[in-house]
């Protein structure tokens, strides 16, 4: 059984420009929930998307968007990059809302 | 607003120390507390978790009490492994959902033979 997966592994970018990183969900999960981890810094929760909605947001700029597609998998878009944006971004699915979460090996931003 | 404190590292301790990560909580009511690890190169793992006052989470020999009269989710483990090398984060989920969290800063631990 395929745990939650992420795309790509690593990815550089330009300031400035838009980025798109992907994620599967736990198989029979329909929860998906992304996190940014700041060099040295605990997750900081993004949103969470559920029945292809965004449910909840945290703290973040309207640079950060996403989507949920209905096979469950989700994308993450930042756009206008800045050098803050670099990060790990982890990606969690959940089976349902307000169940534990399974995270992924995340995704490592740098943006130059 | 909610948050989790963790004690600073990095931790640096030989095989078959005793280990304890100091963890404390500002949150209204009392939510649920997790302790999840994060493996060089990994994303997190759920180590354990408590879901109310008094009650101990274990696993792989790692333990965590919830004390709510000190706020507190202190993780210890009486003898570590170099494999327990890792950083580990105390958590609480926001407004009680346990799949939107608020995570401490982290804590490294590096365990040598």
């Amino acid at each position: 059984d395929a745990g939650v997966t992420q795309s790509p592994t690593h990815l550089i970018k330009t300031r400035g420009q838009q980025v798109t990183l992907r994620c599967s969900p736990k198989s029979g999960h329909d929860t998906v929930s992304w996190y940014q981890q700041a060099l040295g810094q605990g997750p900081q929760f993004i949103f969470q998307y559920y029945e292809e909605e965004e449910r909840q947001r945290g703290n973040f700029p309207d640079r950060f968007s996403g989507h949920q597609f209905p096979n469950y998998s989700s994308e993450l878009n930042v756009n206008a990059l800045l050098l803050g944006d670099s990060a790990l971004y982890l990606c969690a699915s959940s089976l349902r809302p307000n169940t534990e979460a399974f995270f992924g090996q995340g995704t490592r931003l740098t943006v130059v | 607003g909610d948050s989790v404190t963790q004690m600073e590292g990095p931790v640096t301790l030989s095989e078959e120390a005793f280990l304890t990560i100091n963890c404390t909580y500002t949150a209204t009511g009392y939510p649920s507390l997790f302790w999840y690890v994060q493996y060089p190169g990994e994303g997190l793992q759920l180590l354990l978790k408590a879901t109310k006052a008094d009650d101990k989470g274990s696993n792989k020999g790692f333990e965590a009490t919830y004390r709510k009269e000190t706020t507190s989710f202190h993780l210890e483990k009486g003898s570590v492994q170099v494999s327990d090398s890792a950083v580990y984060f105390c958590a609480l989920p926001r407004s009680y959902n346990t799949d939107k969290l608020i995570f401490g800063t982290g804590t490294r631990l590096q365990v040598f033979p």
